[in-house]
């Protein structure tokens, strides 16, 4: 089965940093753009970074530019997000989702999403 | 950065009925607008992507339309397991969503 699995979310003091891993299974990582997408309790859906099938070309939401890395390892097939200097505006549960390519880029496989807590 | 507005934001509605929720893009993105269900304690389920294709597995009562900076999805006949979250997302630059519409049963 084509799966993703995220992992590495936790309860974290602002200011700290987490890294955050996800998983790919029955499907080769490399031949697609990755993302990581988050949703903030009782909230709507939040593209926050994003990467291409080589790890050329990341983009990022601007509140976490300066803060967040996107890296992909496609000989583990793996995609991770380093988080530093965590804000409580950051607590959400954290997706990762792969790119369709023919689809325009759309999300067609998500994780089940790893819960991110900012909290003092 | 491309802002999604989506409306209604909330919508009641019964089973058997045709309801349509648009999507209005910040500036022209041709095609590249997807659509999300997402049902409570779930993951985002693609629906229809590049405005009018429907992902594989999807129920043909759904169907999307429009270019440009509006669209639409719509669902001919709601079904009881259609009462969701639903989102649409713009792929053009980078990624944004808009805010989401609840569909609730009447």
């Amino acid at each position: 089965d084509v799966q993703l699995v995220e992992s590495g979310g936790g309860v974290v003091r602002p200011g700290g940093s987490l890294r955050l891993s996800c998983a790919a299974s029955g499907f080769n990582l490399e031949t697609h753009g990755m993302s990581w997408v988050r949703q903030a309790p009782g909230k709507g859906l939040e593209w926050v970074s994003g990467i291409n099938w080589n790890g050329n070309s990341r983009g990022y939401i601007d509140s976490v530019k300066g803060r967040f890395t996107i890296s992909r390892d496609n000989a583990k097939n793996s995609l991770n997000l380093q988080m530093n200097s965590l804000r409580a505006e950051d607590t959400a549960l954290y997706y990762c989702a792969r790119q369709f390519q023919l689809g325009n880029d759309a999300f067609d496989i998500w994780g089940q999403g790893t819960m991110v807590t900012v909290s003092s | 950065d491309i802002q999604m507005t989506q409306s209604p934001s909330s919508l009641s509605a019964s089973v058997g009925d045709r309801v349509t929720i648009t999507c209005r893009a910040s500036q022209s993105i041709d095609n590249y607008l997807n659509w999300y269900q997402q049902k409570p304690g779930e993951a985002p389920k693609l629906l229809i992507y590049g405005a009018s294709n429907l992902q594989s597995g999807v129920p043909s009562r759904f169907s999307g339309s429009g270019s440009g900076t509006d669209f639409t999805l719509t669902i001919s006949s709601l079904q009881r397991e259609d009462f969701a979250a639903y989102y649409c997302q713009q792929s053009y630059y980078t990624h944004s969503f808009g805010q989401g519409t609840k569909l609730e049963i009447k």
